[in-house]
């Protein structure tokens, strides 16, 4: 069975920090896979997509990126964290030609 | 993706049924009808989705209109721990790699 992971599960930043958030997905091959944020009290925003290895859209212009080194493992950074970035980060995937997405735990992040 | 609404807000006692509508008069012909809920502090995650006929899994029962332009999720025997926010979701097959749109949702709240 497909399982995804996050981590770390919490994080507590200084504002100007750097960032890296981790996902991995097991059990499938060529997903596609996706970042998230839901900021505290408000709806999930889509942040990253990538349909494959080095192929990544960005949805919201941000001082956050992502990367996809393998095939199921995607990665959100940032160079200078800032206080808007606090959030529940969750990461998603999906086989290619289907609508439904599966959610990992999530990192919840605190920038101070 | 046509746009769905939602009650903001339902209570439920433990142990009925929880009905949870969705109105999404603009739906497309090929467009399907996704559930998904979020447990306070986790990843939301996937309860069931159809396209015109009434659709039944070991989570939940999904009745579409005829029309379309409704549909109710039907938790049959709701437990406390089926407390959430339940987000109704409309999208295209194949609609792409790109991310889902969350909009508010309904928070069910199941009381003992």
């Amino acid at each position: 069975s497909q399982t995804i992971h996050q981590w770390p599960a919490t994080l507590v930043q200084p504002v100007g920090s750097p960032l890296s958030l981790e996902c991995t997905v097991e059990g499938t091959s060529n997903p596609n896979l996706y970042w998230y944020r839901q900021a505290a009290g408000r709806g999930l925003q889509l942040l990253f997509y990538s349909v494959g290895i080095g192929q990544i859209s960005s949805e919201v212009p941000q001082n956050l990126s992502a990367s996809r080194p393998q095939d199921r493992q995607f990665i959100l950074s940032s160079k200078k964290l800032l206080l808007s970035d606090s959030g529940f980060y969750l990461c998603a995937w999906s086989v290619g030609g289907l609508e439904t997405q599966y959610f990992g735990p999530g990192t919840r992040l605190l920038v101070l | 993706d046509a746009k769905t609404t939602q009650p903001p807000s339902m209570d439920c006692a433990e142990g009925r049924a929880a009905n949870l509508p969705c109105n999404h008069s603009t739906i497309s012909g090929n467009e399907y009808v996704y559930w998904y809920r979020q447990i306070h502090s986790q990843g939301p995650q996937y309860i069931i989705h159809g396209l015109k006929n009434n659709e039944t899994n070991e989570m939940a029962s999904l009745i579409i209109t005829e029309d379309r332009k409704s549909s109710t999720l039907i938790l049959p025997h709701a437990t406390l721990r089926d407390t959430a926010v339940y987000y109704c979701i409309v999208r295209p097959p194949g609609g792409g790699a790109d991310g889902l749109t969350f909009g508010k949702g309904t928070h069910l709240i199941i009381q003992p």
